[in-house]
């Protein structure tokens, strides 16, 4: 199993420009989200999905759009990049069903607005 | 709501000592908790978790964690820290609707 795989690694965007990260699980994860993380705050919610044609707001939702066509793939669009959306970007992946079922995560992807 | 606090950001330990980094969480209902860790310019990796009932639970790497109801608290630990656990560890809580709530991240350095 691959886990969860995502790209690009890296990613240096022009303000106003838009772009996709890519997200993918081989495991059959019903839930899947997108976080990004910023120095001291943690890793905060942008989107997630409980299944496939199901996504729903995280804690920061404004600037991104999301979509679930199918349980392996869960992309994160940027519509107009800002600077403040300069950050690195996790998605992750749980089976689902249990609360005390842990998260597995991608390798991230690391993105510069200008 | 649900949250998860952090207090320190930074601990320091030698090598060979015991280590611990501390979490205390704020839930309503039965407490679902996580610890994870991120070595840089990784994703994070799942440590363990709190399964109801076991008061210390046993992870990867020879990490532990004392669930304390009373106290609101999940303290990860480490009876004898190694250079290589030095990382940023993150405190996490499920609630239920099925999201994760991460802490701050603490950051742990090992002192050879």
């Amino acid at each position: 199993n691959a886990g969860v795989t995502q790209t690009p690694k890296f990613q240096v965007l022009k303000t106003g420009q838009s772009m996709t990260l890519q997200c993918a699980q081989d495991m059959n994860h019903e839930y899947m989200s997108w976080y990004r993380q910023d120095p001291g705050m943690g890793l905060r919610l942008i989107h997630y999905s409980v299944g496939a044609g199901i996504t729903d707001q995280g804690e920061v939702p404004n600037g991104y759009n999301v979509s679930r066509s199918t349980t392996e793939d869960f992309p994160l669009r940027l519509l107009s990049a800002a600077p403040s959306q300069t950050s690195v970007y996790f998605c992750a992946s749980t089976q689902g069903g249990r609360l005390n079922d842990e998260q597995f995560f991608g390798p991230g992807t690391r993105l510069t607005v200008l | 709501a649900q949250s998860v606090a952090q207090p320190e950001d930074q601990v320091n330990v030698a090598e060979g000592n015991p280590l611990t980094v501390k979490c205390t969480y704020s839930v309503s209902g039965n407490p679902y908790l996580f610890w994870y860790v991120q070595y840089p310019n990784r994703g994070l990796q799942f440590l363990l978790k709190y399964i109801t009932g076991d008061n210390l639970v046993k992870g990867s790497y020879g990490f532990e964690a004392e669930f304390n109801k009373s106290q609101t608290s999940f303290h990860l630990k480490k009876p004898s820290a190694l250079v290589s656990d030095s990382a940023l560890y993150f405190c996490a809580v499920r609630d239920y609707g099925q999201n994760f709530v991460f802490g701050p991240g603490t950051r742990l350095s090992v002192l050879p």
